[in-house]
């Protein structure tokens, strides 16, 4: 299966922060790359899938890039909404692999 | 809209098996896989395996292979996912989660907390 390191854990951030989150692959997955957002107690929530592609009403803050092994999310300037915790999925040859998660703490 | 609902919270004792369900609606059940996927506490998200809402074929994820067994019942537009052989590892929250075959997971049930205690 297909191994995915996501760094940092944790990121100490302030709003108004460009914040950004990456994703390592053990074994290329082209662009078969998402990420997601989730807050305490709740399912998480696409944000961005094949890599680079915004999922609809997500705002424009957020970007993905990569290719490869290597992947990542930014934030362009953090907003108060986006305390919260960010997973990548690995989604190639039909078999699936989330990275451990970075959360955003204040 | 879709939507995807599961079961209520479960109580097992260890080495008991639970079966959670995730009805589907707003979309063609046929035409989407769903996903499962768990959450233990503090723990990142597991893949868990996915079935084909068409034809019912099914890939697992390893780890779950042969304690974990995905189902659908296209009449009910709704997915199973049983677990066997419960440990207090299991103890966790279980999500379901549709996708267009090979694509990003982008639908989600609310999430069923299984919990595994003598």
């Amino acid at each position: 299966d297909v191994q995915m390191t996501q760094s940092p854990s944790t990121l100490s951030v302030s709003v108004g922060d460009r914040v950004t989150i990456t994703c390592r692959a053990s074994q290329s997955i082209s662009s078969w790359l998402a990420w997601y957002q989730q807050k305490p107690g709740q399912a998480p929530t696409l944000l961005i899938y094949d890599v680079s592609n915004l999922e609809s009403g997500v705002p424009s803050r957020f970007s993905g890039s990569g290719s490869g092994t290597e992947f990542t999310l930014t934030i362009s300037s953090l907003q108060p909404d986006d305390f919260a915790t960010y997973h990548c999925l690995q989604y190639s040859s039909n078999m699936y692999t989330f990275g451990q998660g970075t959360k955003l703490e204040i | 809209q879709v939507q995807l609902v599961q079961s209520g919270a479960e109580v097992k004792k260890p080495g008991a098996s639970v079966k959670v369900s995730c009805r589907a609606s707003g979309y063609t059940f046929n035409t989407y896989a769903v996903h499962w996927v768990r959450q233990a506490p503090g723990q990142r998200l597991e893949w868990m395996g996915w079935i084909n809402g068409g034809d019912g074929g099914t890939k697992y994820s390893q780890k779950f292979q042969g304690r974990v067994t995905i189902t659908r019942d296209t009449s009910a537009s709704t997915a199973y996912m049983e677990v066997s052989s419960l440990r207090s590892e299991d103890t966790a929250v279980y999500y379901c989660a549709s996708a267009s075959y090979g694509t990003a997971l982008d639908y989600w049930g609310q999430g069923t907390l299984v919990t595994v205690s003598s």
